[in-house]
């Protein structure tokens, strides 16, 4: 089966620690994006990768870092100079660049981390 | 930031209504428009893009691109409750490498 998946589905956090988030796809997709998603709010991009070894920031980069050493995994990491990292944390691939006008992205089924 | 904004609802619409879907953008060049569907508590899913002015026809789904109004329609066909979701519109913008999604609509198909 072709797909993203996402792991943990759910991850809970305590205050001052890292964690790290897992997105792997399997459709030979090129670019690959984190969003995180608050209640009653739009997605908003944190990173993207459109090849390996190589990523940008989105709008709310601060408080994350990212990795890009395969082109099937883009893990992200929530580190503790996140202050508000509750929220539904949802990874997109894309088979189109960014800068391309295709750019339909296909979400993973998201990871819900909770700060404790 | 260039906005994307969609009213939020609660859309209601009884079963076998056609139920429509609103969403306006700020940044005039955009050329590619999405809608996503996410039920609670999943992922958003792509269910229709359009790229020209206009109307797009998938089954029960139409969507319609204005670009000189800067507006975007969904127009879902024969409403089922199954289709009682947020619907997510998205929008790629010229200036920037990216997509933005609106804040979503939810609505409710009452059987």
């Amino acid at each position: 089966d072709g797909g993203i998946t996402q792991s943990p589905k759910y991850l809970f956090r305590k205050e001052g620690q890292n964690v790290t988030l897992s997105c792997e796809q399997n459709l030979n997709h090129d670019a690959m994006y984190w969003y995180r998603q608050d209640p009653g709010q739009g997605l908003r991009l944190i990173y993207y990768s459109q090849i390996v070894n190589d990523f940008q920031k989105g709008d709310i980069a601060e408080g994350y870092s990212v990795s890009r050493e395969k082109k099937e995994s883009f893990p992200l990491t929530v580190t503790s100079a996140q202050k508000n990292p509750t929220a539904f944390y949802l990874c997109a691939s894309s088979i189109d660049p960014p800068g391309l006008r295709n750019n339909e992205q296909f979400f993973g089924p998201g990871t819900r981390l909770t700060v404790l | 930031q260039k906005e994307v904004e969609q009213n939020s609802g609660p859309l209601s619409v009884p079963e076998g209504a056609i139920a429509s879907l609103n969403c306006t953008y700020s940044d005039r060049g955009s050329q590619s428009f999405f809608w996503y569907r996410q039920y609670s508590g999943k992922s958003p899913e792509l269910i229709m893009s359009i790229y020209s002015n206009g109307d797009k026809e998938d089954g029960r789904f139409t969507a319609q691109l204005n670009k000189a109004s800067q507006y975007v329609s969904l127009l879902i066909r024969d409403s089922q409750p199954s289709d009682s979701a947020t619907y997510l519109c998205a929008v790629k913008e010229t200036s920037y490498d990216k997509v933005i999604f609106g804040p979503g609509t939810s609505l409710s198909v009452i059987p």
